[in-house]
């Protein structure tokens, strides 16, 4: 159990337009999902809280009109990039908290996104 | 601020030996976790093993163990008996507080090259 899966897996997008992630929790419930990105190289960095039915918590620096995050249901969170730009490439990861557990995350595979 | 340093970008170790991955941590908080994660190529984040703050014993996982050491805020990985397999980028994270809704701080990573 406790499985996370990401779609797309990877995506290309052109510059100025926008590109969905979904993150879902395929046989629990999460009530917290995160999202991270991950340049080439370097370590995951935190970008927002998402809990269900209520606003994302971002981290400093991170532009929440940029970077649009819903989580509409226990089992899903979306990751919007809007207006992407080449320096948005990179490696987004997700992970879900299940509301059983006192401490683990469970990690989706990840998205890569390239902007051209 | 919680922060967590892994000093080897890089760590090489012949098959079957036994290799440390550094990790050291800075937190005010009591309360807190410790995790490793393995990150292959393919880029998911494999969970290894955790170590609570209030926990008296190192953490072991098969041939992964913990070396906690809570004076010295160290949380140091050992793998024994190294495969082909576990060649990858390690990284060491930290929660604050003991509950899951808490977001992890990762380090700078360690690739490890296990060598036939």
């Amino acid at each position: 159990g406790a499985v996370v899966s990401q779609h797309p897996s990877w995506v290309i997008c052109k510059s100025g337009t926008s590109v969905k992630i979904e993150c879902r929790s395929l046989d629990f419930q999460a009530t917290t999902m995160f999202w991270y990105r991950q340049f080439p190289k370097q370590s995951l960095m935190l970008m927002a809280t998402s809990n269900e039915g209520s606003k994302a918590t971002y981290e400093q620096g991170v532009e929440k009109d940029k970077f649009l995050i819903n989580h509409a249901s226990l089992t899903l969170s979306t990751l919007t990039v809007t207006s992407a730009h080449p320096e948005d490439s990179s490696f987004y990861i997700c992970s879900a908290r299940r509301t059983s557990d006192n401490y683990e995350q469970y990690f989706g595979p990840g998205t890569r996104l390239t902007v051209t | 601020a919680q922060k967590i340093t892994q000093t080897q970008p890089g760590m090489f170790v012949q098959e079957k030996e036994a290799v440390t991955l550094d990790c050291t941590y800075d937190t005010s908080d009591q309360s807190y976790g410790l995790f490793w994660y393995k990150q292959p190529s393919s880029g998911e984040m494999i969970f290894l093993i955790y170590q609570g703050s209030y926990d008296e014993q190192n953490a072991t996982e098969g041939r992964y163990s913990l070396n906690f050491q809570k004076a010295r805020k160290s949380a140091n990985l050992v793998i024994s008996a190294s495969q082909l397999g576990d060649s990858a980028m390690y990284f060491c994270a930290m929660r604050e507080g003991l509950g899951g809704y808490n977001k992890l701080i990762f380090g700078a990573g360690t690739r490890l090259a296990v060598h036939p």
